[in-house]
Parts: C-alpha cells; sequence; structure tokens
C-alpha cells in the first residue's frame, strides 16, 4: 500500500537554528499539507499545498515558516530560527482528490525537540 | 468557524466488549466528511472509518461503525469486539470546502484484557 515517507523520524536542534523536514508524498496525490501536534494536545493544520503553491495556511504559520516542493517528489517545511515552542511532532498527509475523497494518507511523523 | 468537541478524554473498555466514543461538531456547511483517525502510541495518524454528510447510511468498517446524526451534529464511533491492538488515542475530525482537516481533542482508549 502506498505511504507517505517523512525523514528524519526525530530531530533535535539548538534554538535559533533552521529546520527542514522532509516527506515524500504519494506519487500520484495532488494536495499536500502539514500539521503539527504539540505533545499531549490535539493535532493543528499548518498549510495545504497545491499546484505548487499555497492554497490555505493558519495562524500558527507565520514567515517563521515556508513550504516547498523542490521537485516532482519531495515536499518540505522549513522553519527558520527555531522557538522552543516549535518542539511537536510535525506530520506530513497527501491526498488525490480534495479532503472528502479518501481522506489523508498521513506520513508517521518527525518528532522535533528544540533544545 | 467549524469546531469539533471530543467531551470523553479517557475511556476504558474489557476485551471482547463494545465502546462508543463521542464526537460532536458544529458547522454552517452543508457537504462535509467526517472522520476518525487512530493514534498508537507509535503516533502514527491511522484512518479508522469516514462519513459522507451527504450520506443517509451509517459507515462501517469490519468492527468499526459510526452512528451519523446530521442534525445533531453527532459522529460516535462503535467498535465492537474490542481487541487490545485497539488501545489508541482516537480522534474526530471535520473536513469541509476549505480542504483542512480540523481535529477534536482526542479520546485515549484503554482496552482490558
Amino acid at each position: 500500500e502506498p505511504e507517505v515517507t517523512q525523514t528524519p523520524s526525530h530531530q533535535v536542534t539548538q534554538m535559533g537554528q533552521e529546520v527542514i523536514l522532509r516527506c515524500v508524498p504519494i506519487s500520484n496525490h495532488l494536495y499536500f499539507y502539514w500539521y503539527r501536534q504539540i505533545l499531549g494536545q490535539k493535532v493543528e493544520f499548518l498549510v495545504s499545498f497545491y499546484n505548487n503553491e499555497i492554497s490555505e495556511k493558519s495562524e500558527i504559520f507565520d514567515d517563521q515558516f515556508s513550504v516547498e516542493r523542490p521537485d516532482g517528489s519531495n515536499f518540505t517545511l522549513k522553519i527558520r530560527s527555531t522557538k522552543l515552542e516549535d518542539s511537536a511532532m510535525y506530520f506530513c498527509a497527501s491526498s488525490l482528490y480534495l479532503v472528502g475523497g479518501d481522506g489523508y494518507t498521513f506520513g508517521s511523523g518527525t518528532r522535533l525537540t528544540v533544545v | 468557524a467549524q469546531t469539533v468537541t471530543q467531551s470523553q478524554p479517557e475511556m476504558s473498555v474489557q476485551e471482547a466488549e463494545t465502546v462508543t466514543l463521542s464526537c460532536t461538531y458544529d458547522t454552517s456547511e452543508s457537504d462535509y466528511y467526517l472522520f476518525w483517525y487512530k493514534q498508537p502510541p507509535s503516533r502514527q495518524m491511522i484512518l479508522v472509518i469516514r462519513q459522507e454528510a451527504y450520506k443517509q447510511q451509517n459507515a462501517t468498517e469490519n468492527r468499526f461503525s459510526v452512528n451519523f446524526q446530521k442534525a445533531a451534529k453527532s459522529f460516535s464511533l462503535k467498535i465492537s469486539d474490542s481487541q487490545l491492538g485497539d488501545a489508541a488515542m482516537y480522534f474526530c475530525a471535520y473536513g469541509g470546502a476549505t480542504n483542512k482537516l480540523i481535529f477534536g481533542t482526542g479520546t485515549l482508549l484503554a482496552v482490558q484484557p
């Protein structure tokens, strides 16, 4: 069964450093997303991406964050100048259709720890 | 704005018994989708079941079924014949016109042997 692959599974970074979280969505999917889950809290939408541009972003997704699809397979989330409160699980997801089609397929997540 | 509420932070069920997890939502949209996701200790998000709002028939996937009450904006998940592997956090989620998912706060399900 096709999977969404995220790397690394766990990243530790110093406060103020830049991190890039990587995702390989399912190959024929057209919509890509990033979500965040702070430990013990609910999953929160960050950004959706379609046709090589951001289609929607949340209040959380400020100038510190950026997304890119640098080639035909990867989808990245960059966090500039990380803060302690950026520590969370970051999930990439993809879908073939708009959300109702088959739901999302989520990756297994990247646990980001900012120290 | 749409909201999703899960009022049961924790639930417990005996192995082989049935348990129902509650979810209510609020929306002004007429066309939307509802989902239950399972998050085991590995923290991966696994789709359990989905329901289209325009369908009156409740969705079923093996031991998992939903009770969708559109007028009441209620979407509960029933797990029959509970197994130890069902122990996890369960999130209810809403998907509407904006193509993003809105999640509830989750219900932690424990399965007792």
